[in-house]
């Protein structure tokens, strides 16, 4: 599994409230990864980050920020949450050995 | 922008037949990646293509590679149930994968008796 948690693993909160997802791994990867998986449109990059504070933009970024304060964690935060972010978000991480990504477990949020 | 586009995006076939997933990108990339998801669950990696030309093996299925076409080929032989799931293919952003991948909208695959 690589080594990747996330947390929490359900949510369910309301319109307008910030939500925190927090990605932990152990094996100490330099890039680390937010998607969104939505019916119809199968994974969308939120964002990625390359080291400790060093993070990029993916396509699907509005109304997402996120920090990577130390390199085992990667948050995900959403300021104001909205309907249209109602989603199962994946973490992911590179892994140099195998020329590949590696997906967390997942975390499902539902925004009512 | 890199685009990723798979078909069929549904399959129901039988047990025991073939049957290949395409994918097609629109940008020069030489890798390309295959997963796996069951429902609720998280992606699986099943291939990593890093070469034209590039073919791999895994039981009863096989990908392929071909960067001048732009196309990857999943084939799935002798179909059994256990195979039923959702496919992905991706592609790295600027031809790699540390920067991102773009995916296709996933093969939802049904293999009934």
């Amino acid at each position: 599994d690589a080594g990747i948690t996330q947390s929490p693993r359900h949510k369910v909160t309301e319109t307008g409230t910030p939500v925190t997802l927090r990605c932990h791994q152990t094996e100490n990867h330099r890039y680390m990864y937010w998607y969104r998986q939505d019916p119809g449109h199968g994974l969308r990059l939120i964002h990625y980050s390359y080291g400790v504070k060093d993070t990029d933009k993916g396509e699907v970024s509005d109304g997402y920020s996120v920090s990577r304060s130390k390199t085992e964690d990667f948050l995900l935060t959403l300021e104001s949450a909205t309907s249209s972010q109602t989603s199962v978000y994946f973490c992911a991480i590179w892994a140099d050995t195998y020329n590949e990504q590696f997906f967390g477990p997942g975390t499902r949020l539902t925004v009512l | 922008e890199l685009k990723v586009e798979q078909n069929p995006l549904f399959l129901s076939m039988q047990e025991g037949k073939n049957y290949t997933i395409y994918c097609n990108y629109s940008t020069t990339s030489d890798r390309l990646y295959w997963y796996r998801q069951d429902p609720g669950k998280s992606l699986e990696s099943l291939f990593v293509l890093l070469s034209n030309g590039a073919v791999k093996q895994e039981g009863r299925l096989m990908a392929s590679l071909d960067t001048k076409a732009r196309l990857s080929t999943l084939h799935i032989t002798a179909a059994v149930h256990d195979l039923s799931a959702t496919y992905f293919c991706a592609v790295g952003k600027r031809g790699g994968g540390a920067d991102g991948l773009t995916f296709g909208k996933g093969t939802h695959l049904i293999i009934q008796p």
